[in-house]
């Protein structure tokens, strides 16, 4: 089974703290993915990552940047963490080529409460 | 408009019942779909997966694509209480594995 595991199930943060959301996938999949959950708004792409090191912006990047120095391991960080970031952060992967490959594997989530 | 539409719900059914869940969209070079199941307080795991139009059945569920009209739907037969969740559709026009296009959710509810 495919196992997308993210670090922290649930975090609180302060105004401006700076903020580490970690995620492991143990499938070798190329590509990975942070999206935010919010009610009414479903989720949105921040940002996603092809292969090591490389990363493209999604939807609503601002405000947070992403590190995959390991292909297993894709790090979304908030530079300077604010209210509005108070949401649940989903890690996703999926592998890059034939049919049925681009399903897209999630982790349990980080419920991210920023004060 | 939203690329992908979902009624968010809540939709309140009895056990047993026959359960339909739909999406609309409006990119016609969408050609494969698929239905996430998120319970509360976890992450969506994959249910169906589709390509193109017509049927797919996998137990109690059946995934329909009509591509003329830009529709999707998801039947749950003899529904039960573990079916309550949020049903997330999703789609993407191609299978390089990088780009999912997701409806907001329909939250269900299924009363024993």
């Amino acid at each position: 089974d495919v196992k997308v595991t993210q670090s922290s199930r649930y975090l609180v943060k302060r105004t401006g703290e700076k903020v580490f959301l970690e995620c492991v996938q143990d499938m070798d999949h190329e590509n990975m993915f942070w999206y935010r959950q919010d009610p009414g708004l479903g989720l949105r792409l921040i940002y996603f990552s092809y292969d090591v090191k490389m990363k493209e912006k999604g939807d609503i990047p601002e405000g947070y940047s992403v590190s995959r120095e390991k292909k297993e391991r894709f790090s979304l960080i908030l530079e300077s963490a604010s209210t509005n970031q108070t949401s649940m952060y989903l890690c996703a992967s999926s592998a890059s080529g034939a049919l049925g490959e681009n399903i897209q594997y999630f982790g349990a989530g980080t419920r991210l409460s920023v004060l | 408009q939203k690329e992908v539409e979902q009624d968010p719900g809540p939709l309140s059914v009895p056990e047993g019942a026959i359960v339909s869940l739909n999406c609309t969209y409006s990119n016609s070079a969408f050609q494969y779909f698929m239905w996430y199941r998120q319970y509360s307080r976890k992450g969506p795991e994959l249910l169906m997966y589709t390509y193109s139009s017509g049927n797919k059945e996998d137990g109690r569920f059946t995934a329909q694509v009509d591509k003329s009209s830009k529709y999707i739907s998801l039947f749950i037969r003899d529904s039960q209480p573990s079916d309550s969740a949020t049903y997330l559709c999703a789609m993407s026009a191609n299978n390089a594995g990088n780009m999912l296009t997701f409806g907001g959710g329909t939250r269900l509810m299924v009363k024993p």
